[in-house]
């Protein structure tokens, strides 16, 4: 099954303590972006990837950072996580341009809290 | 399910009848207009899009409505199911514009069918 999947769908974790929110995509997409959504504000870019070793802010990418070490794979690592940071995140990948080609397909998020 | 959007707009509709889900956009140098449908716990999936240089679009059971000179995008889903129920999200672009993506997406509506 063609799909974007992301690992871990719930996280609790302590501010200051790095993770990796890994994910995936089967279906040979060049394009990768990671979205955070939040009440009230709702979906805004972090980081995109435009290729292998392509990446590229978004509108929001204090405190995040990203690998496309191949193309399949996109993760978002917190190197210190803060409570701010909190928020509902999604992978989301894209065969050309996502503005040439129905936007995005999306993976079904990480809900991650920082206490 | 995930709470996507604690302060959303809210249409409630009968079911069986036709909903109108309204956005207003705000480039109006935007040329490319999606459509998302987010269920609880998932990620966004593309309903309908469409481009500037159209009025209309229909799909199944779906159409959606695009009036430039107010920046205002509608999407109108007829004879409203259960499976009908979520956060709608509508999502501007600007083809060619700066940058490889630049898709600016809308807070949502929340859908809720009455039966």
């Amino acid at each position: 099954e063609a799909q974007v999947t992301q690992n871990p769908r719930y996280l609790i974790t302590v501010t200051g303590k790095k993770l990796t929110v890994t994910c995936s995509q089967n279906m040979n997409h060049e394009y990768m972006s990671w979205y955070r959504q939040d009440p009230g504000l709702g979906l805004r870019q972090i980081y995109y990837s435009m290729n292998v070793e392509v990446t590229d802010k978004g509108d929001v990418p204090e405190g995040y950072k990203v690998s496309r070490k191949e193309k399949r794979n996109f993760p978002l690592i917190l190197e210190s996580p803060s409570p701010n940071q909190t928020s509902l995140y999604f992978c989301a990948s894209s065969p050309l341009p996502p503005l040439r080609n129905y936007g995005y397909t999306f993976g079904s998020g990480t809900r991650l809290t920082v206490v | 399910g995930e709470s996507v959007g604690l302060h959303l707009p809210t249409l409630s509709v009968q079911e069986g009848d036709n909903s109108i889900i309204n956005c207003a956009y705000s480039n109006s140098a935007s040329d490319y207009f999606i459509w998302y449908k987010q269920e609880s716990g998932k990620g966004p999936q593309f309903i309908i899009d469409i481009r500037s240089n159209m009025d209309k679009r229909q799909g199944q059971r779906v159409t959606v409505l695009l009036n430039k000179t107010v920046k205002h995008l509608s999407l109108q889903i007829a004879a409203t199911q259960p499976g009908d129920s979520a956060v709608y999200l509508c999502a501007e672009g600007l083809r060619g514009g700066g940058g490889a993506d630049g898709l600016t997406f809308g807070k949502g509506t929340h859908l809720i069918i009455q039966p």
